[in-house]
């Protein structure tokens, strides 16, 4: 199985700051196809997960332009270049590589 | 618009049964591979199952395998988890969800609101 390692796992920020989430694959999500199969995923205070970022580094649609994603290979980074209130919950990578699709441990971004 | 409304979780006893149900609505079910995750409360996500749009194929984690049943009905745009010999380390809220964006890989674009399966005696 692909683990995955997040880091760091709290992230408290000051609003109008930017913040950054790393992410790292036990093997390389670069597919043959060129892309890398990361998603970033944000689960909300109780709520359901919901997609931030896709193939490493496309939002998805509805996605604030403050949340971009990069890296290749095995390392990964999610930034959000000015947080908001909105943007606390727990922040998750995951491999849409092969199955099992594994996530990583989470990174809980809070407000200072 | 989109929707995945679940249903059928609950308090089960260990060896017991429950099956969990995913109606979905605003697209074409029958083209797209949905999954089930499971979280549970206060840790990370876990992939359980996944199936393919036409139902021909499905794949497990090894935690699940010869114990759960992923299936779908294409006809009422439902999608299925029978989970049997429920231990208590199955207990978590279990999620639908489905790979509806066109992109190369597995993604979890759109999820159901959750579903609590408690094992307990």
């Amino acid at each position: 199985d692909i683990v995955m390692t997040q880091s760091p796992l709290s992230l408290p920020v000051t609003p109008g700051e930017p913040a950054s989430i790393s992410c790292r694959s036990s093997q390389s999500l670069l597919h043959r196809d060129g892309y890398n199969y990361l998603d970033w995923y944000l689960q909300k205070p109780g709520q359901s997960p919901q997609f931030l970022i896709y193939l490493g580094s496309n939002r998805a649609s509805g996605v604030p332009d403050r949340f971009s994603g990069s890296g290749s290979g095995t390392e990964f980074t999610l930034k959000i270049s000015r947080v908001e209130a909105e943007d606390v919950g727990v922040y998750y990578c995951m491999q849409g590589l092969q199955a099992p699709f594994t996530f990583g441990q989470g990174t809980r971004l809070e407000i200072k | 618009e989109v929707q995945l409304v679940q249903s059928g979780g609950g308090l089960v006893q260990p060896g017991g049964s429950l099956r969990l149900s995913c109606a979905a609505s605003g697209f074409t079910f029958s083209n797209y591979w949905m999954h089930w995750v499971r979280q549970v409360p206060g840790k990370g996500l876990v992939w359980v199952s996944h199936i393919k749009s036409d139902g021909s194929y499905s794949n497990y984690a090894d935690s699940v395998k010869g114990r759960f049943t992923i299936s779908r009905d294409n006809a009422k745009n439902t999608l299925y988890l029978q989970m049997n010999s429920l231990r208590t380390e199955d207990t978590a809220v279990y999620y639908c969800a489905g790979d509806l964006i066109a992109a190369a890989g597995t993604h979890y674009d759109y999820w159901g609101q959750g579903t609590q399966i408690t094992v307990s005696s």
